[in-house]
């Protein structure tokens, strides 16, 4: 089983600054990664697939990025929406899709 | 409007059983593999079972396999979970999710319904 490590587990960031969340493969996944976002009460909401491509209607300020084993999550400049809680998701080693822990992004 | 709707979650004794729907709107149900994931309390993500689009391919988590079924019927298009000797530690809120794959080089899960919430208690 792969299995996915993200950091931190808690972030705090001011609204407008720049959030930067880590996900580690415990091997290779190639750029078969997924992000998504949770918000309290609900589903979660796909971000980005293949490391670095932002899902239909993501704005512009989520960017994925890293292939391999390192993964980054990038928001630009943060928005009160986008506090919420994040998984990554290897999609390599299919069907055994692994999710990581999670990162809570909270305001500072 | 694509959409996913859970059903069938409530209270349920250790050992007993339980099966989820989930009814599919808005998208040709027919042509999307599914899955189902769940969420134990202020948990994370945990992928359960997979089915192709015509429920020919199954696979499942080793945490359930053995003890939960998932079937589809695509004439009214719904996605089923069986669950039998559910476990305390089965309690989670499950979640129907489309299986999206763009050229065959990647998938994600890109549509997921709201979630129904199980608990195995007595």
């Amino acid at each position: 089983e792969i299995v996915m490590t993200q950091s931190p587990a808690t972030l705090s960031v001011s609204p407008g600054e720049r959030a930067t969340l880590s996900c580690r493969a415990s091997q290779s996944v190639s750029s078969n990664l997924a992000w998504y976002q949770q918000k309290p009460g609900q589903a979660p909401r796909l971000l980005i697939y293949g490391a670095s491509t932002r899902a239909t209607g993501i704005p512009a300020r989520f960017s994925g990025s890293g292939s391999g084993t390192e993964f980054t999550l990038t928001i630009s400049s943060l928005q009160s929406e986008d506090f919420a809680v994040y998984y990554c998701q290897q999609y390599n080693n299919w069907p055994l899709y692994t999710f990581g822990q999670g990162t809570k992004l909270e305001i500072k | 409007e694509v959409q996913l709707v859970e059903s069938g979650g409530g209270l349920v004794q250790p050992g007993g059983s339980l099966r989820l729907s989930c009814a599919a709107s808005g998208f040709t149900f027919s042509s999307y593999e599914m899955n189902w994931v769940r969420q134990a309390p202020g948990k994370g993500l945990e992928w359960v079972s997979y089915i192709s689009s015509s429920g020919s391919t199954i696979y499942y988590a080793d945490s359930v396999k053995g003890r939960f079924t998932i079937s589809r019927d695509n004439a009214k298009n719904s996605l089923y979970l069986q669950m039998n000797s559910l476990r305390a530690e089965d309690t989670a809120v499950y979640y129907c999710a489309r299986h999206k794959r763009w050229l065959q080089l990647h998938d994600a899960f890109d549509i997921w319904g709201q979630g129904t919430m199980v608990t195995v208690s007595s």
